[in-house]
């Protein structure tokens, strides 16, 4: 079946040390999106990727990064990891940016920072 | 700006009885609306949307919401649940301006009882 996937389902990292999920997609679709789940929160979009142009939402901090290197992949870098970034990740495709689209979620990543 | 409130965190009921998830926006434009679930160590996924039209939308899995413009509300409702319906509920909005921004509520926990 065409899906999200994202890799690992649970990662554990230090405090500061850089820590990269992953997420891909046999949609092809144009846009993937990075949702930052915290327990009891709603999800909070990070950033999206429309092709290979990347949106980054205001308030998202420095220490969030991501690639997209192809269609299929798209990566979540976080380069110095605080306690309060321990979250579930989310990934999410749509086939273009419009408002009225509907989103494909992968299962989520939980990050720990120990 | 769009904002989401689902004013219920948890909702316990019985299989087989009625439910209702509420959901409430603030919008200063036309929005698009939508409930997605998560079923337990899954992804999120659509169970409906209101883009615009008919204001009574059904779903899957026997689900339906109505638009309410003056009460700004999108309530869920199923008149019969199972235990499979077991799952967190997310209300979300995206504004007709919004890049496929998606705006979510902070999920409400539907417990089927046995």
């Amino acid at each position: 079946d065409a899906m999200v996937i994202q890799n690992p389902r649970y990662q554990v990292t230090q405090f500061g040390k850089p820590v990269t999920l992953s997420c891909s997609q046999t949609l092809n679709h144009n846009v993937m999106y990075w949702y930052q789940q915290k327990s009891s929160q709603a999800p909070k979009l990070l950033f999206h990727y429309y092709d290979k142009d990347f949106n980054n939402e205001a308030d998202t901090p420095d220490n969030f990064q991501s690639r997209r290197p192809n269609t299929s992949f798209c990566f979540l870098d976080i380069r110095s990891p605080g306690l309060g970034d321990a979250a579930m990740y989310l990934c999410a495709t749509s086939r273009d940016p419009a408002p009225n689209e509907k989103l494909f979620f992968g299962s989520g990543t939980q990050l720990s920072v120990l | 700006a769009q904002s989401v409130t689902q004013l219920d965190s948890q909702v316990p009921v019985f299989e087989e009885a009625p439910v209702e998830l509420r959901c409430n926006y603030s919008s200063s434009v036309s929005v698009y609306l939508f409930w997605y679930v998560q079923y337990p160590n899954q992804g999120l996924q659509l169970l409906l949307k209101y883009l615009s039209g008919s204001t009574l939308v059904k779903g899957i899995n026997g689900f339906e919401a109505e638009f309410n413009k003056s009460q700004t509300s999108f309530h869920l409702r199923k008149p019969s649940v199972h235990i499979s319906d077991t799952a967190e509920y997310f209300c979300a909005v995206s504004g007709s301006g919004n890049t496929g921004k998606l705006i979510f509520g902070q999920g409400t926990t539907l417990q089927v009882k046995p």
